[in-house]
């Protein structure tokens, strides 16, 4: 079974600051996608930064930032300059790799979550 | 507008009594998948369909049905509701099953049902 794991069930930072979401998985594989999507009281599930192991570069969007450590099997989130409407659910996700029908091929794995709290 | 439609938003049933979650998707997308959420647990899948008349199980099945006769819709189906079902479902869609980083494999969520069962 695919393990994705979410070390800090609640964190909490100052408007303005940084704050990292941590992330690890367990897998034997090396074609692979890792996500963070993000829950805001909405419910809506959103996506946030999307990142394929093949690629070495650590993904950004905007003040969203990943430290991806493929043999660490790492994938934290980096939250910049924290706003209020940060403050969420926040979930990591681990995409196998595509192996065809009956096998892996549209399974998608997600951590526990962190709730972040963001002070103003 | 593009979109994953769930209805019920909210719904609260007795155990035993069959219920079914409609899901909907306007975008003519082949891969469609359930999801539920519990407090500690995170998503967990249920049940996913690659195309019509296809369905493969999830993590979690058990206790669930589905169906895919259309491509649009992808129900969820509780014969006999208990109270471990009480629970947050997702339905989710993507043109392609592949959910990597291509824009036509990013994967669409509906917005929950909250499920109680008593």
């Amino acid at each position: 079974a695919q393990t994705v794991t979410q070390s800090q069930p609640e964190m909490s930072v100052q408007e303005a600051e940084t704050v990292t979401l941590s992330c690890t998985y367990d897998t034997s594989e090396s074609d692979y996608y890792l996500f963070w999507y993000k829950q805001p009281p909405s419910r809506q599930m959103i996506l946030v930064i999307r990142q394929e192991a093949y690629k070495q570069q650590n993904a950004t969007e905007n003040r969203f930032s990943v430290n991806f450590q493929k043999a660490a099997k790492s994938f934290s989130l980096k939250i910049s300059d924290s706003q209020l409407g940060d403050a969420a659910m926040y979930f990591c996700a681990y995409r196998p790799p595509r192996k065809g029908r009956g096998s892996t091929l549209g399974r998608l794995y997600f951590g526990r979550g962190t709730q972040l709290t963001v002070w103003p | 507008e593009a979109q994953v439609t769930q209805n019920p938003r909210y719904l609260i049933t007795v155990t035993g009594k069959k219920l079914t979650v409609t899901c909907s998707q306007n975008m003519n997308h082949e891969y469609m998948s359930w999801y539920r959420q519990d407090p500690g647990l995170g998503l967990r899948q249920i049940y996913y369909s690659m195309n019509v008349e296809v369905t493969d199980k999830g993590d979690v099945p058990e206790g669930y049905k589905v169906s895919r006769k259309e491509k649009r819709n992808f129900p969820l189906i509780l014969e006999s509701p208990s109270p471990n079902q009480t629970s947050l479902y997702f339905c989710a869609s993507s043109l392609s099953p592949r959910l990597g980083g291509a824009p036509n494999e990013k994967l669409f969520f509906g917005s929950g049902t909250q499920l109680s069962v008593l």
